[in-house]
């Protein structure tokens, strides 16, 4: 079945670029998804890929796809204290009209000042 | 901005008891979700929803749990005779049409199994 892998923390100081990387096992994935979960908040959809693309930027964010290796990478640039968060890394399902998500446990990432 | 709002934001319930929690989706939306979040695992599909019936559910969803869509506003997910196990937070979700269109998530409800 699919499964999505992610690293559970990453410490980056602030103004430096943050790199969070996840792996996935199913190559028919469509959309890959980046969210984001503040503490005691619902899960915020960042950015998203599709399958034949391999990079995608938006403002502060950039996607990395290398789907031969079935790895994504999330990059956020200038990182502030705002961004500390859960990032979760999804795919969608393929097959059927349903497409729900598999996500990864998460990536905690951690600003030191 | 529409939101998915979630009720209650916690609930607390004693073992074998069923616990209802309820979900507003953006109101044209048209495919509704339940995922949950185990404390420290990863959010997990449950169950998704379309055009007034199940469309896809996962292992997780077994005769324990029960969705229902009463009203053409709220979408519930019934938990019967709960376990210490369904301890987790419960995330509704909803998208206007499938494909790569933003599934928005609500809060969350929280639920602790005692």
């Amino acid at each position: 079945g699919e499964d999505v892998e992610q690293s559970l923390f990453l410490s980056v100081r602030e103004g430096d670029s943050s790199v969070i990387n996840c792996t996935y096992t199913d190559s028919s994935s469509t959309y890959l998804y980046w969210y984001k979960q503040e503490p005691g908040a619902g899960l915020q959809l960042l950015t998203y890929i599709f399958s034949n693309m391999d990079m995608k930027q938006d403002q502060r964010l950039t996607v990395l796809l290398n789907k031969k290796d079935k790895h994504l990478s999330l990059r956020i640039a200038d990182t502030q204290t705002g961004d500390s968060a859960i990032y979760f890394c999804a795919e969608s399902n393929p097959g059927g009209g349903a497409d729900g998500l598999t996500f990864g446990k998460g990536t905690h990432l951690i600003i030191q000042p | 901005e529409p939101e998915v709002t979630q009720t209650p934001s916690h609930q607390v319930t004693q073992m074998g008891q069923e616990v209802i929690l309820r979900c507003v989706p953006i109101s044209n939306h048209l495919y509704f979700y339940w995922y949950r979040q185990i404390l420290g695992q990863k959010v997990e599909f449950l169950v998704s929803f379309y055009n007034n019936e199940i469309s896809e559910k996962s292992e997780i969803f077994d005769d324990q749990f029960s969705v229902e869509r009463p009203d053409g506003s709220n979408f519930t997910l019934k938990i019967r005779s709960t376990k210490l196990e369904d301890s987790a937070m419960y995330f509704c979700a909803s998208k206007g049409r499938t494909g790569n269109t933003e599934a928005f998530f609500g809060q969350g409800t929280r639920l602790t199994v005692v």
